[in-house]
């Protein structure tokens, strides 16, 4: 079974300034997908950016860049330039294809003023 | 992106009572839907996975009598919680499964907050 992992609860972040959300994952699958979804108070879950495994280089989407490390199953999100609108929980996922979905525990991330 | 629409937003029922709850994708098929179950301040739980003219897979320690999943059209699948308890207050979602290969994902619904008393 697929286990995702969010190693921090909590994390905060100054407007304007970078931050890096860590997520590893287990698996033995060698095809599948990997994807960031922000959950921002009012819980409807919005796609941040998606990975397929067998891409070498990282997903960017504007100002949010993915670290995708295969060998060592890791896939970090970097959000830069933090915007208040980005206070939001954030959760980890994995899916093989064409099959479900595996969420992490997520990540409380507050930006500050 | 997508769009996926639920119905409805809010509900509160007496215990005992059957709701159900509708998701829909608003401008693509989906032969295939989700649904996740989410406690406060906790992650989605799978419950199942709805399928377009066949039975829903449930996840294990899913009531399959209890929570009755029909996937009769591409764009529509319901969720009916039957005899709700207390219990069973949560927040429900629903996502739909679009693309193919890599370009593969899944959106979701804005969710329904399901209170029993």
């Amino acid at each position: 079974a697929q286990t995702v992992t969010q190693s921090q609860p909590e994390m905060s972040v100054q407007e304007a300034e970078t931050v890096t959300l860590s997520c590893t994952y287990d698996t033995s699958e060698n095809n599948y997908y990997l994807f960031w979804y922000k959950q921002p108070p009012s819980r409807q879950m919005i796609l941040v950016i998606r990975q397929e495994a067998y891409k070498q280089q990282n997903a960017t989407e504007n100002r949010f860049s993915v670290n995708f490390q295969k060998a060592a199953k890791s896939f970090s999100l970097k959000i830069s330039d933090s915007q208040l609108g980005d206070t939001a929980m954030y959760f980890c996922a994995f899916m093989k294809r064409t099959n479900d979905m595996r969420f992490g525990a997520g990540t409380r991330l507050t930006v500050k003023p | 992106g997508a769009v996926v629409s639920q119905h409805p937003s809010w509900v509160i029922c007496k215990s005992g009572t059957s709701v159900k709850i509708e998701c829909r994708s608003l401008d693509f098929q989906a032969t295939t839907m989700f649904w996740y179950r989410q406690f406060p301040k906790q992650s989605l739980m799978l419950m199942a996975t709805s399928n377009e003219g066949s039975k829903a897979t449930y996840e294990q320690g899913v009531e399959k009598d209890k929570f009755l999943i029909n996937h009769a059209s591409l764009t529509l699948s319901t969720l009916t919680v039957t005899s709700a308890h207390p219990e069973d207050s949560s927040f429900y979602i629903c996502s739909a499964r679009v693309g193919r290969g890599n370009l593969e994902t899944q959106y979701f619904g804005p969710g329904t907050r399901l209170l029993v008393l």
